[in-house]
């Protein structure tokens, strides 16, 4: 069971717009930072959301991050074959012990 | 261009040990924190280890805690993780992931830059 919570799937038309919650707790989403990883298929995860809202470059503006107070959404907006993937949520977590956790997951479909 | 370079990986027996090496190239190594994450097949990530840029503090899973060690060689450019005790649900795709950052707080501990895994599976 993961610490934070997604849910497992989610699914939409190409142009359609797609959000991903992910919920955690005072010790992690509500004092750290969210980070948000695409992962295709047989690859290694990419990082597409930093530091809740930040995209890096290259990463398309279709894609955005937000947070308010212990849970986080990735939002992808005119959906597109190529965004088929499992993403996934991450927080630092200050609890006794501290480390990064992850979310369980959540697998677009494009439809 | 960064670029992480995982070896080690193969097979091994329950109770066996096994160490991993990260070779990083393209960034000042010293600089960052770095990490190891892992995927079970079929599974989500989930976070094994961290290492701060110096290497004197480290951060574990409560599930690897006493069996694995994170090291760091700043002067190779190589990151390592002793893995010990190895048990049948170590079984995944070991990844290093560089931090974001060239900041040693915990808020630089997450995986930004990824490498492409390097696979152990533990069985008999």
């Amino acid at each position: 069971q993961s610490v934070l919570t997604q849910p497992p799937s989610a699914s939409g038309t190409p142009g359609q717009r797609v959000t991903i919650s992910c919920s955690g707790s005072s010790s992690n989403i509500g004092s750290n930072f969210v980070y948000w990883y695409q992962q295709l298929p047989g690859t290694a995860p990419e990082v597409l959301i930093y530091r809740n809202n930040q995209r890096p470059s290259g990463v398309p503006d279709r894609f955005s991050g937000s947070k308010s107070g212990t849970s986080a959404s990735l939002a992808i907006s005119g959906l597109r074959s190529e965004d088929e993937a499992v993403y996934y949520c991450a927080a630092w977590d200050d609890s006794r012990s501290a480390r990064v956790v992850f979310g369980g997951g959540t697998k677009v479909t494009v439809l | 261009e960064v670029q992480l370079l995982e070896s080690g990986g193969g097979l091994v027996q329950p109770g066996g040990s096994l160490r991993l090496s990260c070779a990083a190239s393209g960034f000042t190594f010293s600089d960052y924190a770095m990490n190891w994450v892992r995927q079970a097949p079929g599974k989500g990530l989930d976070w094994v280890s961290g290492i701060s840029p110096s290497g004197s503090i480290t951060y574990y899973a409560d599930s690897v805690k006493g069996r694995f060690t994170i090291s760091r060689d700043n002067s190779r450019n190589v990151l390592y993780l002793q893995m010990n005790s190895l048990r049948a649900e170590d079984t995944a795709i070991f990844y290093c992931a560089k931090g974001p950052f060239p900041i040693g707080d915990t808020t630089n501990y997450y995986p930004f830059h990824w490498g492409q895994g390097t696979l152990i599976t533990v069985s008999s």
